[in-house]
């Protein structure tokens, strides 16, 4: 399974567009990127999934170079509600096994 | 819809006893995975079942037991409780293939406490 390294930590403030990339050297053919949002006590949240090139939905976009080697997570004009932890996964494409690899995720602070 | 739900939301063991906790999938979901997140750590998988089988299972040792009911609800058991069994245990669910490229919906966790 890839191992995917992201940014301990980021800051922003409020109104900004918040950039987070991900390294995933050993992507598999076969892998999707995923990204999930958690809060505090809370069970995170799918944002976005990808397999190469660019991914747009409602509350963010990611970018994914034609090498697939890593991809970033754009979340435009963040809001206080944004602080959060985001992690990035890279799984199997495997049929019928969804086990999700975590990281120790980006703690992302948005300041007013 | 109701999302996934967890019971209980907190529960507190002395060392040596035994926990089970509830998860009812979203309705339609056919595979519920667990998760176990130690405090400042992400999520660390445990199991994974599909149509009442297990299709997965993490790195956790046999203290750790689950099951999925026909309803679809699943229990995660652990035996012996450990003081580092203290953590957030999450339960997700995904849709009528299991597979990995669907969107797992994970529950608020419940928060274990051992002393």
């Amino acid at each position: 399974l890839a191992k995917t390294t992201q940014p301990i930590s980021m800051d922003s403030y409020e109104g900004q567009e918040v950039n987070i990339t991900c390294s995933h050297n050993n992507i598999a053919t076969n892998d999707y990127i995923t990204w999930y949002q958690q809060f505090p006590s809370q069970g995170p949240r799918f944002i976005i999934q990808g397999y190469k090139t660019k991914v747009t939905n409602e509350v963010a976009s990611l970018f994914i170079p034609a090498d697939r080697k890593s991809s970033t997570l754009s979340l435009p004009r963040v809001s206080l509600s944004d602080t959060a932890v985001y992690y990035c996964l890279v799984g199997p494409f495997s049929g019928g096994y969804n086990k999700l690899i975590f990281g120790a995720g980006t703690r992302l602070a948005v300041h007013p | 819809d109701a999302g996934v739900t967890q019971s209980p939301t907190h529960l507190i063991k002395t060392r040596g006893q035994q926990v089970t906790l509830r998860c009812s999938p979203i309705s339609g979901h056919k595979s519920v995975s667990w998760y176990q997140q130690v405090l400042g750590q992400g999520p660390q998988f445990i199991f994974q079942y599909y149509e009442k089988e297990e299709r997965g299972r993490g790195n956790f040792p046999d203290r750790f037991s689950a099951r999925q009911f026909p309803n679809y609800s699943s229990e995660l058991n652990v035996n012996a409780l450990l003081l580092g069994d203290s953590a957030l245990y999450l339960c997700a669910s995904s849709g009528e293939s299991g597979s990995s490229q669907e969107t797992q919906y994970f529950g608020p966790g419940t928060r274990l406490l051992v002393l």
